[in-house]
Formats: C-alpha cells, structure tokens, sequence
C-alpha cells in the first residue's frame, strides 16, 4: 500500500533555532517526492523536488534530504522565523502512476515562537 | 505569470443554495485539479482534468459538479452542499509532462 508518514506530527521551536522533520514513504515506484508549505487556510506552496538521483537539495534556508534506499526523506529548517510557522507536507508521486494521484503526508504542524 | 488563482477566497452558503468556485491558471498547463481538505487532514483529490476533459472523478457526490470550460479555467459548481461539506477547496495545474501542481490559495467554504 502505498503511504507517506510524517513525524513529528506538531513541533514547536524558538525563534532562531534549527529544526529537523521526517517523512517516510512506501510509494513504489518511486518517482519524486517534494516538500510543501502550507500556510492555514491557503494553498501548499512547493519549496523542494528530489528524484531519485537526488541526496540533498536546498531552497534558501530549507534543506532537503533524500534517501532512496530506506525510503526516508527529512527537511532540515535553519536559523527559524515566526513566518515559517505553517504545516509541511511531504508529498510523493509514483512512476507512470494515474495523472495527479499524489501521495500526501498528514503534515507536520511548524509553530515558532518569539 | 506562474500562478493559480481561486475566487472568491470565502463563500458562505446554505444547503438550498447554487454556487460556482472559480480556478484560473495562464501557465499552458492542460492538467488541472480540485481538491478537498479539512482542517489539520492532507488534500483529499476530487477530479482531474487533462485536455479539458475529466479523467478522474474520486466518487464524488454529484452535489459537486465540475466543468472545464476552456484549457484556462475550472469550475466546480455546488448544489444541495451539506454542512459536512465545509472545507477548504484547492485548485491546481500541472503540465501534462510532469507532475509538479501548482496549488491555488483555495476558497474557504463554509454551508450553513
């Protein structure tokens, strides 16, 4: 089955401080898998896309890591700001799967505080 | 012009009540999606459409009906909603040789 699991559900961290989220997936095959940010009420914005190829890649101060072989991946947020309070999905898509089916993550509720 | 937009941003409807939401994206993009959520849960897809013609409809109640009137624009018109249907509704485009979505804003729905 395929599933994408994100831990830790909610984190709360201060401002200036670095933080660490996870995702696992068991989507196979794997095509891509890409890190949004939600903020409440508006829409997932795209902050990173990794193939299979891909062990790292960073957008600014967001770091993402890729590793294909135990199906983990992890977004790594340095120097923290109260607007990186938001929700962060882990979505994955499947090679040569059904036009749009993505697999998302429950999320991981981001709150920084001052 | 790289985005998707939704209007209106809030709707607050009755159950007898006929209302459209409205998706618009200028990015040639020939896929293009509707997508529910409810709080703190991950998008829950509805339809896709791909060449303006519907290729996935996720057993939704036929309360939602959706139409691609042009390779632009979507719509999802709404008739007899319960308050269950409440959500935030999200839009989205895809080329059709990738499938990185672009997310709209969503519309804030809300049925008395």
């Amino acid at each position: 089955k395929n599933q994408v699991e994100q831990s830790p559900q909610s984190l709360i961290i201060l401002e200036g401080k670095n933080c660490t989220l996870q995702c696992n997936y068991t989507v196979s095959p794997f095509s891509n898998l890409r890190w949004y940010k939600q903020d409440t009420g508006r829409g997932p914005v795209s902050l990173t896309i990794m193939t299979f190829s891909e062990n790292t890649k960073s957008n600014g101060r967001y770091t993402a890591t890729l590793d294909a072989d135990t199906k983990q991946s992890s977004l790594h947020i340095t120097a923290s700001q109260l607007s990186d309070s938001a929700s962060y999905i882990c979505v994955v898509s499947a090679r040569g799967s059904t036009l749009g089916r993505l697999y998302f993550g429950r999320g991981t509720q981001l709150t920084v505080w001052p | 012009d790289t985005e998707v937009t939704q209007t209106p941003k809030h709707l607050v409807m009755g159950m007898t009540n006929k209302k459209s939401l409205k998706c618009e994206q200028h990015m040639g993009h020939r896929a293009m999606y509707w997508y529910k959520q409810k709080a703190k849960k991950p998008p829950e897809l509805m339809f896709v459409y791909s060449y303006e013609k519907l290729s996935i409809n996720e057993s939704v109640p036929s309360r939602f009906s959706p139409e691609c009137p042009n390779s632009s624009l979507l719509n999802l018109h709404l008739h007899a909603l319960q308050p269950e249907d409440s959500a935030l509704y999200l839009c989205a485009s895809s080329h059709p040789k990738t499938d990185t979505q672009y997310f709209g804003p969503g519309t804030r729905l809300t049925v008395l």
